[in-house]
């Protein structure tokens, strides 16, 4: 069964632009959820979707958004750029949304912003 | 923000020696996760345990969880190079809707051959 995949790997955009990524989850996964990775500030959940409904938002402004296809399939988008948005993201997929779901993490999409 | 802390931050052992990391957190849970990061790259899933389990197996891994203490630990047995990596702890706390995780710090082990 195929993993998690993330497009693209490796981003570099400038300040004030704006950027989309994307995420595809495991075969018959229906959650998606996304996360940032910074030096500074560890790994922070951004937000999660379920059957296209977002489910729990972490804390970030409202420059950053998502969404989730049909097909399970997830976007983000960050706006208006920030220096500190540089960071690694992540996405992982899991079955459903039961206390017991293990979460499988994709290769991740590296974001410069210069 | 981050639910806990792992202990050590950085661990250097020597190859076959064990290594043990620990991570505290601050909430009830549903379960703690697992994670090994290599280079800065995605997350690969080793092992969860649910809150009502104490201990848990997966190949040289050996995973325990004291909830009264809010704390876990990982043990890698007979360690190898391979295993050069961050090792991270999440929770899922009781009453998240979802599956949200909040991660510690990572502790980063060195295996040297």
């Amino acid at each position: 069964k195929a993993g998690v995949t993330q497009t693209p790997r490796y981003l570099i955009k400038t300040r004030g632009q704006q950027v989309t990524l994307s995420c595809s989850p495991i075969s018959g996964h229906r959650s998606v959820s996304w996360y940032q990775q910074t030096p500074g500030q560890g790994l922070q959940f951004l937000f999660e979707y379920f059957s296209e409904t977002q489910r729990n938002k972490g804390n970030f402004p409202g420059r950053f958004s998502g969404r989730q296809f049909s097909n399970s399939r997830s976007e983000m988008n960050v706006s208006t750029l920030e220096l500190g948005d540089s960071a690694l993201y992540l996405c992982a997929s899991s079955f459903g949304v039961s206390a017991y779901n293990e979460q499988f993490f994709g290769p991740g999409t590296r974001l410069t912003v210069l | 923000s981050q639910q806990g802390e792992e202990d050590p931050q950085a661990l250097s052992i020597q190859e076959g020696e064990n290594a043990t990391m620990n991570c505290s957190y601050k909430t009830s849970i549903n379960n703690l996760q697992w994670y090994r990061q290599n280079s800065g790259r995605g997350l690969v899933h080793l092992i969860l345990i649910r809150s009502n389990e104490r201990e848990k197996h997966s190949g040289r891994l050996r995973v325990t969880l004291d909830t009264s203490k809010k704390s876990s630990s990982l043990l890698i047995t007979a360690s190898r190079a391979a295993d050069t990596a961050s090792y991270f702890c999440a929770t899922d706390a009781t009453g998240n809707a979802g599956n949200m995780l909040t991660f510690g710090g990572g502790t980063r082990l060195m295996v040297k051959p």
